[in-house]
């Protein structure tokens, strides 16, 4: 089964630093993209970027390029967003999904990280 | 910046059918070839329902299709089901090479 397993919930104060996972497991990890999304609270979905593990290409959307950063480490199937200041604006669900192609359709979805930022 | 316009809330009965709208500009979204639509339940990651316009993935029921005409794409379920009831996303490549998803649909069955 292609699954894709996300890190736990994470609650942390503004101006702390976060890395977030996603581990995938039942297909070749390296030849699929992976993508972020985000999804504030009882808000829509909202596309990140996206990192192909074979070759760590990230590409990110205008509204987060600066702000996050994507990383994979193709030897434990693992893809990684993480933040170096979180503000109480980045409290939202976290998505990562496999992406079909770069900027194609994704699946599946891991189950989400919850962020939480205090001020 | 690119921009998917989905309705915000639509409604139908048991039984019947239901098209969520998607539409974008050529200039943002060129051919809208590369449309794709998620269900998300309330707590729930999303799911793959529609890809490429009007392919099905392997699992999802036939009661879920899709279409284009111009510059809007459709998600249409027939033979509406309670469960059914979630929030519907579409989303596109687009000329900038990013992915935009819609501000998303959300269905209530009657």
């Amino acid at each position: 089964e292609v699954q894709l397993v996300q890190s736990g919930t994470e609650v942390k104060k503004a101006g702390e630093s976060l890395k977030i996972s996603c581990r995938g497991s039942g297909y070749m990890f390296g030849v699929f993209w992976i993508g972020w999304v985000r999804q504030m609270p009882g808000k829509g979905l909202e596309w990140m970027g996206i990192i192909f593990p074979g070759d760590s290409d990230a590409r990110y959307s205008p509204s987060f390029q600066g702000q996050v950063t994507m990383s994979v480490d193709k030897s434990i199937n693992t893809a990684y967003l993480q933040w170096s200041s979180l503000q109480a604006s980045d409290t939202a669900m976290y998505y990562c999904a496999r992406g079909m192609g770069a900027y194609d359709w994704f699946d599946p979805w891991g189950q989400g990280t919850l962020v939480t930022v205090s001020s | 910046q690119s921009a998917l316009t989905q309705p915000a809330s639509v409604s139908g009965s048991p039984g019947q059918s239901i098209t969520i709208s998607c539409t974008g500009t050529s200039s943002d979204f060129g051919t809208f070839d590369h449309v794709s639509w998620y269900q998300q339940h309330p707590g729930k990651a999303p799911k793959l329902v529609i890809y490429d316009v009007s392919d099905r993935p392997s699992g999802v029921s036939n009661r879920f299709s899709g279409s284009k005409s111009g510059n809007t794409a459709s998600l249409t379920i027939s033979g509406l089901q309670a469960a059914d009831e979630a929030d519907y996303y579409c989303s596109s490549y687009t000329t900038s090479s990013t992915l935009v998803f819609g501000g998303g649909s959300k269905l209530t069955v009657l």
